[in-house]
């Protein structure tokens, strides 16, 4: 089973930020957060990975506290399109590193 | 981001009936994986495959499951007698290596009949 605990779903207004929490209590040291999101029946499309840093790229923000057990998922200015699940998954990136997806967050963005 | 590239899109087979779902490789990429999704349900990881073994696999992925890249063409994932609950959504994923992102495909939809 997945190891992250998510909220079912969450809305937001186009336009605003939207932050979608994470929990990943049982993270260890050698394991990084990634997130991907679904939209539809797509397949899963990745967004960002951090370890202990806080990252940045050109979708969203990713920033993981101090101890590591939670991170949050910000999208900047969300947009119709960022409807979708979205997951939150910690895993070693090692040679194998399959991902172990959970119910994810469904983000509903409202006009 | 990579494109992935998964043929077909849609797949209609009988019971008891073999498939072959294909995804289409780029070179440079040495990580492969299949996942599936029964609609409704969660992603589920099938199987990994790196330098031309499989390196996991889940208690899904049976003896009626196989996977190859014969001679660096496309990866692919085979059912040989296919059954009502192999109905879903088939996900090809790749990795250029160990410490990149997993890319997905759009999916081939498996309806067995």
């Amino acid at each position: 089973d997945a190891k992250t605990t998510q909220p079912p779903s969450m809305d937001c207004a186009e336009g605003r930020a939207a932050n979608l929490p994470c929990n990943h209590s049982t993270i260890s040291g050698n394991e990084y957060v990634y997130w991907y999101r679904q939209i539809h029946s797509q397949g899963p499309q990745y967004i960002i990975h951090g370890l202990k840093n806080n990252e940045t790229n050109e979708m969203a923000s990713l920033i993981i506290t101090e101890d590591r057990k939670s991170s949050t998922l910000i999208l900047p200015h969300a947009t119709l399109r960022d409807t979708a699940v979205y997951y939150c998954i910690h895993v070693y990136s090692g040679a194998n590193s399959k991902l172990t997806f959970g119910k994810g967050i469904t983000l509903s963005v409202r006009p | 981001e990579p494109e992935v590239t998964q043929t077909p899109s849609h797949q209609v087979t009988q019971m008891g009936q073999e498939v072959i779902l294909r995804c289409v490789p780029i070179s440079n990429h040495l990580y492969f994986y299949w996942y599936r999704q029964i609609l409704g349900q969660k992603v589920e990881f099938l199987v990994s495959f790196y330098n031309n073994e499989i390196s996991e696999k889940s208690e899904i992925f049976d003896d009626q499951f196989s996977v190859e890249r014969p001679d660096g063409s496309n990866f692919t994932l085979k059912i040989r007698s296919t059954k009502l609950e192999d109905s879903a959504m088939y996900f090809c994923a790749r990795r250029q290596g160990r410490w990149q992102p997993q890319h997905f495909g759009d999916g081939t939809r498996l309806s067995i009949l």
